[in-house]
């Protein structure tokens, strides 16, 4: 069964640092996402990416994240300047078909992200 | 704006006693909803989703939701649990003005010998 695959699984980063979690979605999908999980908390919504730029974000995301494909196959999120806060579990998600919920949202394993 | 309340934090449950998961959503419209499984160090894993149709939907493991819009429910039933259902449930809503699910808060799952 096809799946998202993300890399780093963990990651341990110094405040200040910048970081970038690699994604890579099922192949045929158009739509992309980032969602976090912060210890103990609810899963929240980051940002959704379709035909290469941002279509919704959260009020999360602000200026030090952002998200690229660079190429055909990966889509990375990047945080510029990592903050104690911004420690959590990060999931890549991807879906197929057209704008509207409906379309299943398939999610990957996580990058646990450590900010120390 | 949408939102998912998952009352229970915690239940535990026999092994091979049944099980519900309450969860209730608040939208104007129609909304989408889904039921994930998350186990320790795994990612999250669709269970079931209800889009519009039949209102009790099967998924897998043999887990089934009924979406009662009365109620502005979609709880998770399964009639006999096993010990490896042990994970954490999370509910989401989604709706058809842009692809953002909103989670519950997410509810434990304990499973008793």
């Amino acid at each position: 069964e096809p799946e998202v695959t993300q890399t780093p699984s963990h990651q341990v980063t110094q405040m200040g640092q910048e970081v970038i979690l690699r994604c890579v979605p099922i192949s045929n999908h158009l739509y992309f996402y980032w969602y976090r999980q912060i210890l103990g908390q609810k899963v929240e919504f980051l940002v959704s990416f379709y035909n290469n730029e941002i279509s919704e974000k959260s009020e999360i995301f602000d200026d030090q994240f952002s998200v690229e494909r660079p190429d055909g196959s990966n889509f990375t999120l990047k945080i510029r300047s990592t903050k104690l806060e911004d420690s959590a579990m990060y999931f890549c998600a991807s879906s197929g078909g057209g704008k509207g919920a409906g379309n299943t949202i398939y999610f990957g394993e996580g990058s646990w992200l450590t900010v120390v | 704006a949408q939102s998912v309340t998952q009352p229970d934090i915690h239940i535990t449950v026999s092994e091979g006693a049944s099980l519900e998961l309450r969860c209730n959503y608040s939208y104007g419209a129609t909304p989408y909803l889904f039921w994930y499984v998350q186990s320790p160090g795994q990612g999250l894993q669709l269970l079931l989703k209800y889009f519009s149709g039949d209102t009790l939907v099967q998924g897998i493991k043999g887990f089934e939701a009924e979406f009662k819009r009365s109620q502005s429910s979609f709880n998770l039933r399964k009639p006999s649990v096993h010990w490896s259902d042990a994970a954490e449930y999370f509910c989401a809503v989604g709706t058809n003005a842009g692809n953002m699910l909103t989670f519950g808060g997410g509810t434990r799952l304990m499973v008793k010998p």
